[in-house]
């Protein structure tokens, strides 16, 4: 069955600390796998994407299909960062599965 | 257009009755999903439409639930004989593609 884990629902760090948050996945298939990002009285909106293999505000992620795992970093957190990030796996074209979230909270 | 809209906003109901939730997409996104959310956890896909073709609905939504979308323009979402269960944050997505979803503000339903 297809699932999605993010283990941690909290991650506190310091500004201009690296932050990695954790997401695991179990799928059968080739995954397509993405990062959303609700900061605080905003809608869910697209951080990034595998397959676009991008930067975005400065965070990446990097599928690794032998650990099953597609975590989000960034090298020097930012207050503006403090958000919560959901993992999510596209399956069969149409659906999607995400993760519980995780709070990224970065303290000044 | 300023991006997905949904409403109302807000529901409350007592246990029982009926509700149904609108949402109006981006205009020219031909996909459009829905989805649940309670506290603590991600978004729970419910189902889909490619235009006004239902392709996908997922297992978990009881016969109680049930989705439109005519002219493959607005949707809704009908929940019958409401329980306190059903109590959550109802999201609306639509997209051009498979790989960008644009959310909606969504409805918070309260079932008393």
């Amino acid at each position: 069955a297809q699932r999605v884990t993010q283990p941690e629902k909290l991650l506190s760090v310091f500004k201009g600390a690296p932050v990695e948050l954790k997401c695991n996945y179990s799928y059968s298939g080739s995954p397509e796998l993405f990062w959303y990002v609700q900061y605080s009285r905003q809608r869910l909106q697209l951080l990034l994407r595998h397959i676009s293999r991008e930067s975005i505000k400065g965070f990446t992620a990097d599928l690794n299909k032998g650990e099953t795992s597609f975590h989000l970093k960034k090298p020097f957190a930012q207050e503006e960062d403090s958000a919560m990030y959901y993992c999510a796996l596209l399956y069969n074209f149409n659906k999607f599965y995400f993760g519980s979230g995780t709070k990224l909270n970065v303290k000044p | 257009d300023t991006g997905v809209s949904q409403n109302p906003r807000h529901k409350i109901t007592k246990r029982g009755q009926n509700v149904t939730f609108r949402c109006d997409p981006i205009s020219e996104h031909n996909r459009l999903y829905w989805y649940r959310q309670t506290l603590g956890q991600g978004p729970e896909f419910l189902t889909y439409f490619q235009n006004e073709a239902q392709l996908e609905k997922s297992r978990l939504l009881s016969d109680r639930f049930s989705a439109e979308r005519p002219k493959g323009s607005f949707s809704t979402l009908e929940i019958q004989r409401t329980e306190q269960g059903d109590s959550a944050m109802y999201l609306c997505a639509s997209s051009v593609d498979s790989y960008e979803q644009y959310f909606g503000p969504g409805t918070r339903l309260t079932v008393t």
